[in-house]
């Protein structure tokens, strides 16, 4: 079945470094993906939406110059967390959609921020 | 606009027990609803969706739920509880008419199944 690859599953970096998440859709072609954030048992939020060849769409109240979203082919998009601060430490989590406009989900990413 | 609601933050049933995890939504159009399962520290599991048709919808592991238009609820089900079954689990939403939009979670239910 359709698979969406994040990696990496865990990642620790300092406070002030970048660091990129990677989505991956490994069977199918996903012109659209869409990046969540989730913390501790909560809901997931939706941060935003990245289409194939051109800008992301942002949801209100997520800054766009602090979460990077590139989606250069129809196969990844990649998160890019800047200048991080321990209030960036969540669970990341892509999703992609597939044939049949089926949604598929990966496994996520922790992000923990020193 | 989309939302769903899950009343309920935790559910507690004994093993063996019928279970039921409460879902309502608001949409404008006609809805494509979704259950999905989240284990401690893992990605999201999907268990099941409405999408047209038969308003009882029979997914993985024994779940189903039911859509009702009128009360505009997808409640989750499971005749008998599993230990296993304890996770979080989250309903969503997507109106049919925005093709590839993203799903809308509700908050998620902790269930938690007692031997």
């Amino acid at each position: 079945g359709a698979v969406v690859s994040q990696h990496p599953s865990r990642v620790i970096c300092k406070s002030g470094t970048s660091v990129k998440i990677e989505c991956r859709s490994l069977d199918f072609q996903a012109t659209t993906m869409f990046w969540y954030r989730q913390f501790p048992k909560k809901s997931l939020m939706l941060m935003a939406t990245s289409n194939e060849g051109s800008k992301a769409t942002y949801e209100q109240g997520v800054e766009k110059d602090k979460f990077l979203i590139n989606h250069a082919s129809l196969t990844l998009s990649t998160l890019t967390v800047t200048s991080a601060h321990p209030e960036d430490s969540s669970f990341y989590i892509c999703s992609a959609v597939g044939r049949g406009n089926t949604i598929y989900f990966g496994e996520g990413s922790w992000l923990t921020v020193v | 606009a989309q939302s769903v609601a899950q009343p309920e933050d935790q559910v507690n049933v004994a093993e063996g027990n019928p279970l039921t995890v409460k879902c309502t939504y608001s949409v404008s159009g006609n809805p494509y609803l979704f259950w999905y399962v989240q284990y401690p520290n893992r990605g999201l599991q999907f268990l099941l969706k409405y999408i047209t048709g038969d308003n009882l919808v029979k997914g993985s592991y024994g779940f189903e739920a039911e859509f009702n238009k009128s009360q505009t609820s997808f409640h989750l089900k499971k005749p008998s509880a599993l230990v296993s079954d304890s996770a979080l689990y989250f309903c969503a939403v997507r109106d049919r008419r925005q093709a590839g939009t993203a799903l809308i979670f509700g908050k998620g239910t902790t269930l938690s199944v007692s031997s």
